[in-house]
């Protein structure tokens, strides 16, 4: 099946700095989709983003199907940013397959 | 804006006891699913339905699992015997078609003692 890494696995970053976070897949997808884990283990849709770039505020994503990776993008990072961030991807109609996240800690 | 919503949102049981979880997917959604996020763990797939009949399931979904759509609009998952490993979070989720968008619900947490 698809495999999925999301790099890097820990970052801390000072409040109001950038980060990008990366996600690579091993096959051809039809779907891509960013979630936030919040604090109380909520899995928050981000993006559903199976090509090209789309932007929500601070948070902008990339995906570049034909190299097989996606890159999240956090700019101005607060607190509230806080989290496990997953990237998940499926083809045909096979269930969504999720790499193991990138926990993100913002300090004040 | 619609979302999918999940019954309880913690619970506690006793090991050898069974659990039933609810889930009331998105109302035009044809494609159901349940995952499974042990603690500080990746989500996993747990099993698919599909026009009332399970579509794909994983390794993890062995006899002591169910799933049923007892109506139009709930979407249940059964655990007959709990064991102190299905302690988890257990999420729902739905979609339009096998490849549109997937909205998860906000989990359930279960705790087998």
């Amino acid at each position: 099946g698809i495999q999925v890494e999301q790099s890097p696995p820990d970052l801390i970053l000072q409040e109001g700095a950038n980060s990008t976070l990366r996600c690579n897949f091993s096959d051809s997808v039809n779907n891509l989709q960013w979630f936030h884990q919040n604090p109380w283990g909520q899995l928050i849709n981000l993006f559903y983003i199976p090509s090209g770039t789309k932007q929500n505020g601070r948070l902008s994503a990339t995906t570049v199907a034909t190299e097989r990776y996606s890159l999240l993008y956090i700019s101005s990072s607060q607190t509230t940013d806080s989290g496990v961030y997953f990237c998940a991807v499926n083809s045909g109609n096979t269930p969504l397959v999720f790499g193991k996240g990138t926990r993100l800690s913002v300090i004040a | 804006e619609p979302e999918v919503t999940q019954t309880p949102s913690h619970q506690v049981t006793q090991m050898g006891q069974e659990v039933i979880l609810r889930c009331v997917p998105i109302s035009n959604h044809l494609y159901f699913y349940w995952y499974r996020q042990i603690l500080g763990q990746k989500v996993e797939f747990l099993v698919s339905f599909y026009n009332n009949e399970i579509s794909e399931k994983s390794e993890i979904f062995d006899d002591q699992f169910s799933v049923e759509r007892p109506d139009g609009s709930n979407f249940t998952l059964k655990i007959r015997s709990t064991k102190l490993e299905d302690s988890a979070m257990y999420f729902c989720a739905s979609s339009r078609t096998g490849v549109t968008e997937a909205f998860f619900g906000q989990g359930t947490r279960l705790t087998v003692v």
